[in-house]
């Protein structure tokens, strides 16, 4: 099964700052027969479900602002928020979909300073 | 609009069951592979079970392998996850989630959930 391990577990960033959040594949999630990363974020907000922001690591859904973005390739991957905006703050997690079972990061905490 | 409304969570004790039923609108629910995730308290998510669009392909994770079944019935627009042999570990609010990307017979990702439905294990 493969692993997903963000980093940090926590971060404080100030508004209008931005706000980076790592995730780490125990093995690459990079499919070479289309060049596909499968790896997705989502966001959670308390007593919400999880929110999919971004699938193959860098395709933002339908109505999630811009100043989202997903980068990385192969292990390496990173959610950027260009300028935290309140409404942000929320648990951010990353997930693999190359193999079966699907598995998620433990989640990175993101508050405002 | 996209909705997902589970039901069937509750209390029960080691060793008992429970059945989960998601019903679906707003979208062709029998065109899409169904997931259930469940997240227990303070954790992240937990991918426990896919079932595509004609049943054709069902899998589990390990951690429910042989406990729990999941099912489907598209004339009703449902999703269902039998519970049995539970145990103080499945306590957890359960999501029924459509699977984003209906290709392959993989459990792919998340893009619509439900708000979830309270499982609780405790004598």
């Amino acid at each position: 099964d493969i692993v997903m391990t963000q980093s940090p577990d926590s971060l404080a960033v100030s508004l209008g700052e931005r706000a980076t959040i790592n995730c780490k594949s125990s093995q690459s999630v990079l499919y070479s027969p289309n060049k596909k990363n499968y790896l997705a974020w989502y966001q959670q907000k308390p007593r919400q479900p999880p929110k999919l922001l971004i699938s193959w690591a860098s395709t933002r859904e339908s109505g999630v602002p811009d100043r989202f973005s997903g980068s990385g390739s192969g292990t390496d991957f990173a959610l950027t928020i260009s300028s935290l905006q309140a409404e942000d703050v929320a648990v951010y997690y990353c997930q693999q979909y190359y193999s079966t079972p699907p598995s998620f990061g433990q989640g990175t905490k993101l508050e405002i300073k | 609009e996209v909705q997902l409304v589970e039901s069937g969570g509750g209390w029960v004790q080691p060793g008992g069951s429970l059945r989960l039923s998601c019903a679906a609108s707003g979208f062709t629910f029998s065109s899409y592979s169904m997931n259930w995730v469940r997240q227990a308290p303070g954790k992240g998510p937990e991918w426990i079970s896919y079932i595509t669009s004609s049943s054709r392909n069902i899998y589990y994770g390990d951690s429910v392998k042989g406990r729990f079944t999941i099912s489907r019935d598209n004339a009703k627009k449902s999703l269902f996850l039998q519970m049995n042999s539970l145990r103080a570990e499945d306590t957890a609010v359960y999501y029924c989630a459509r699977d984003g990307a209906d290709a392959g017979g993989q459990p792919y990702y998340f893009d619509y959930w439900g708000q979830g439905t309270l499982v609780t294990v405790s004598s």
